[in-house]
């Protein structure tokens, strides 16, 4: 099992839609949580930190789930703008380095 | 906010000649940034953790002879592509975490190698 996995996609969603991604990960003494939003052909840039709590940012709400080892993050009111790939970052318990998973895909369309 | 500054941004290069990549975080301190390496629609890569005054640390499989790594200062890390072949060609992006940020990563913004 891989360290840290989510479903490539792509999700195909008409604007105004409300999409959620998964991303699991198999080190439970994980402690950080991210999720990074990457645009074709640019770099990975911070959407938002997952809290044991949940949190929400405008449209945008992440989750941590630690019995099953997952992490979430919603979409609601899809815009054009949305579409990207959107990457789940973990901190393996005690590592500075992380663990990336592939990323999922999402395209909002007219 | 932090900032890394990633240079060039874009490079071709000849086959068997080498290109060297810089990475600057503009205003914090990194003792440790990473080198990642993405191909078309795949994730990142980890290639190397670039510790300041010491020896980088390498990922398994990746050759440290060929992906010269410098981290002579606590803002810049370089990384050299030697002898570079086609299949060197990707997408080459750094990244830092400020001190106390909690893990916040901030990237470069990556460089575009093609080596024709």
């Amino acid at each position: 099992r891989k360290e840290v996995e989510q479903d490539p996609g792509p999700f195909n969603v008409p604007e105004g839609a409300t999409v959620a991604f998964n991303c699991t990960y198999s080190n439970s003494a994980s402690q950080s949580f991210f999720w990074y939003r990457q645009d074709c052909r640019k770099e990975p840039k911070l959407l938002m930190s997952v809290y044991s709590s949940g949190n929400e940012d405008g449209r945008f709400t992440a989750q941590l789930n630690r019995a099953s080892q997952y992490i979430s993050l919603l979409i609601r009111d899809s815009k054009l703008s949305d579409s990207a790939t959107y990457l789940c970052v973990v901190f393996p318990g005690g590592s500075y380095i992380p663990t990336f998973g592939r990323g999922t895909s999402l395209i909002v369309h007219p | 906010g932090a900032v890394v500054s990633q240079h060039p941004s874009r490079v071709i290069c000849k086959s068997g000649t080498s290109v060297k990549i810089e990475c600057r975080s503009l205003d914090f301190q990194a003792t440790t940034m990473f080198w990642y390496r993405q191909f078309p629609k795949q994730s990142l890569m980890l290639m190397a953790t670039s510790n300041e005054g010491s020896k980088a640390t390498y990922e398994q499989g990746v050759e440290k002879d060929k992906f010269l790594i410098n981290h002579a200062s606590l803002t810049l890390s370089t990384l050299t592509v030697t002898s570079a072949h086609p299949e060197d060609s990707s997408f080459y992006i750094c990244s830092a975490s400020p001190t106390g940020s909690g893990n916040t990563i901030y990237f470069g913004e990556g460089s575009w190698l093609t080596v024709v």
